[in-house]
């Protein structure tokens, strides 16, 4: 069962464009959500968040966009940068006392291409 | 500040062989945790330990067990390898639990194969 899902594998977009990563989830206990990036060979980074109390985040070019009613994330780059070509994951926090465990989505491979 | 430090970065055992991943984190954070990467799959959660001396299971514990050996180290160990463990682990540990946002932060990975 997978609560956290991104249902695209991959992503290309041209240099200075922008790029929409999506994520949908199917537990209405998550109550934060976040973004990691990710390059080969190295561990997943931090890259922006979101309290479900909001329907916006924004820092720099990454905005990260929630849907309550639809279930429904998505991460805008703008613009692209050929620096931000990597895997992108979502994950997802329940509201609990204990554990704060995330659940992660399978992962985007974005492609900026110069 | 090194963050968080996994030991080895590649690994490749054999099937049946035992071995321990080491993790440390220099944050004091509270939470760590454990995952294994594979392909088309994302980040799974092995386990996790909400705070010293405290450990649970996480999404696929089987063929694993953790050691929370003081706030800093939690290692990962593999009784009896299997080749469906072959896989990419990584460590995570965060600054605490509860409803305070759980912003985890990675060391960069141990690459393991079991033939």
């Amino acid at each position: 069962d997978q609560q956290v899902k991104q249902n695209s594998p991959s992503l290309s977009v041209q240099e200075g464009r922008i790029s929409i990563l999506n994520c949908d989830y199917t537990n209405s206990m998550f109550d934060y959500f976040l973004w990691y990036k990710k390059y080969p060979a190295e561990g997943p980074t931090f890259l922006i968040s979101i309290s479900s109390i909001k329907d916006k985040n924004e820092d720099g070019r990454f905005t990260v966009f929630l849907n309550k009613s639809a279930k429904h994330l998505s991460l805008h780059i703008v613009p692209s940068q050929p620096g931000d070509s990597a895997v992108y994951f979502c994950a997802a926090q329940p509201q609990e006392t204990s554990g704060s465990r995330l659940t992660f989505g399978e992962g985007t491979q974005l492609t900026v291409n110069p | 500040n090194a963050g968080v430090t996994q030991t080895p970065k590649f690994q490749v055992l054999k099937t049946g062989q035992s071995m321990t991943l080491q993790c440390a984190q220099d944050m004091n954070h509270n939470s760590m945790y454990w995952y294994r990467q594979d392909p088309g799959m994302g980040l799974r959660l092995i386990y996790y330990s909400a705070s010293e001396g405290t450990t649970d299971k996480g999404e696929v514990p089987n063929g694993y067990n953790v050691s929370r050996l003081n706030k800093r180290e939690f290692s990962l160990r593999l009784e009896s390898a299997a080749p469906s463990q072959t896989s990419v682990y990584f460590c995570a540990s965060s600054r605490r639990t509860g409803l305070a946002k759980n912003i985890q932060y990675f060391g960069a990975g141990t690459r393991l194969s079991v033939l």
